[in-house]
C-alpha cells in the first residue's frame, strides 16, 4: 500500500514564497505528481518528477528525493489565485495512483 | 478544458437506487481512472482501466462496478445507494496509466437523499 503525508493547511502573503512538503512510502515508485485543485473544481496537473532534483516551471518548482521518500512544491511570487488545495500523488508499481489529502494554501493580501 | 468529458454534471437520487456515471477520455489516452471525493476529503482511488482491461482496483465497494468499452469510454455503476455515497466522482485519463499525467473531467456531483 501507500502512505502519503502533506501538511493540512498553510497561509502566506501575496508575493511571498511557500513550500509544500510531501513524504511518501510506497511499494515501488514510478514518479510523483503535483496537482492544484480549486474548491469544487477538477484537479489540474502542475508537475511530474521521476528523477531526483528540481524541476522548474515558471513560478512553480518541484523537488524530489527518492532515497528520502520526499518531495516539495515551491510556489513563488504568490498571487491570490494560487489559493487552492495542492495534492501530491505517487505512481506505484501496482498502478493504484493515490493522492495525499492535500494542502490548503490561503494567500492573504 | 482537459478534454475529458463526464456526464451528468449533477445527479440527485434516492437511497437504494442505481446510477451510471459516464466518462469519455481525452483523445489518444488509453487509461481511465475513477476517483471519489467526499466533502472535505481527499481523492480516493476506485479503479483504473487500460485499453479496455481492468488494471488496478482500490477500495471500491462491491456495490460499485465499472467498465471500459472498446471505444475507450468508461462507465461507473453505483447501486443500492446509501447516503454516504454522496460525493464528487471524478474520471481522469492518461496516455499510459503509469508515467503520464492524469487529466481530470469536471466530475459528477452525486447527491443521495
Amino acid at each position: 500500500g501507500q502512505n502519503i503525508d502533506q501538511p493540512t493547511e498553510m497561509t502566506a502573503t501575496e508575493g511571498a514564497i511557500v513550500q509544500i512538503n510531501c513524504t511518501y512510502q510506497t511499494s515501488g515508485f514510478n514518479g510523483l505528481f503535483w496537482y492544484q485543485q480549486h474548491a469544487g473544481e477538477a484537479p489540474t496537473f502542475l508537475s511530474y518528477n521521476v528523477l531526483d532534483g528540481l524541476e522548474e516551471k515558471g513560478r512553480f518548482s518541484s523537488f524530489l528525493s527518492r532515497s528520502k521518500g520526499y518531495s516539495y512544491l515551491l510556489l513563488k511570487e504568490l498571487q491570490m489565485k494560487d489559493s487552492a488545495s495542492y495534492l501530491c500523488a505517487v505512481s506505484p508499481n501496482d498502478y493504484k495512483l493515490s493522492f495525499g489529502a492535500g494542502t490548503t494554501v490561503t494567500v492573504r493580501a | 478544458d482537459s478534454g475529458v468529458t463526464q456526464t451528468p454534471k449533477h445527479l440527485i437520487t434516492a437511497t437504494g437506487q442505481r446510477v451510471t456515471l459516464r466518462c469519455s477520455p481525452r483523445s489518444g489516452d488509453l487509461s481511465v481512472y475513477w476517483y471519489q471525493q467526499s466533502l472535505d476529503q481527499g481523492l480516493q482511488f476506485l479503479i483504473q482501466y487500460y485499453n479496455g482491461e481492468e488494471r488496478a482496483k482500490g477500495n471500491i465497494l462491491e456495490r460499485f462496478s465499472a467498465q471500459q468499452f472498446p471505444d475507450l469510454h468508461s462507465e461507473l455503476n453505483l447501486s443500492s445507494l446509501e447516503l454516504g455515497d454522496s460525493a464528487l466522482y471524478f474520471c481522469a485519463s492518461s496516455e499510459d496509466g503509469k508515467n503520464s499525467p492524469l487529466h481530470f473531467g469536471n466530475g459528477t456531483r452525486l447527491t443521495v437523499t
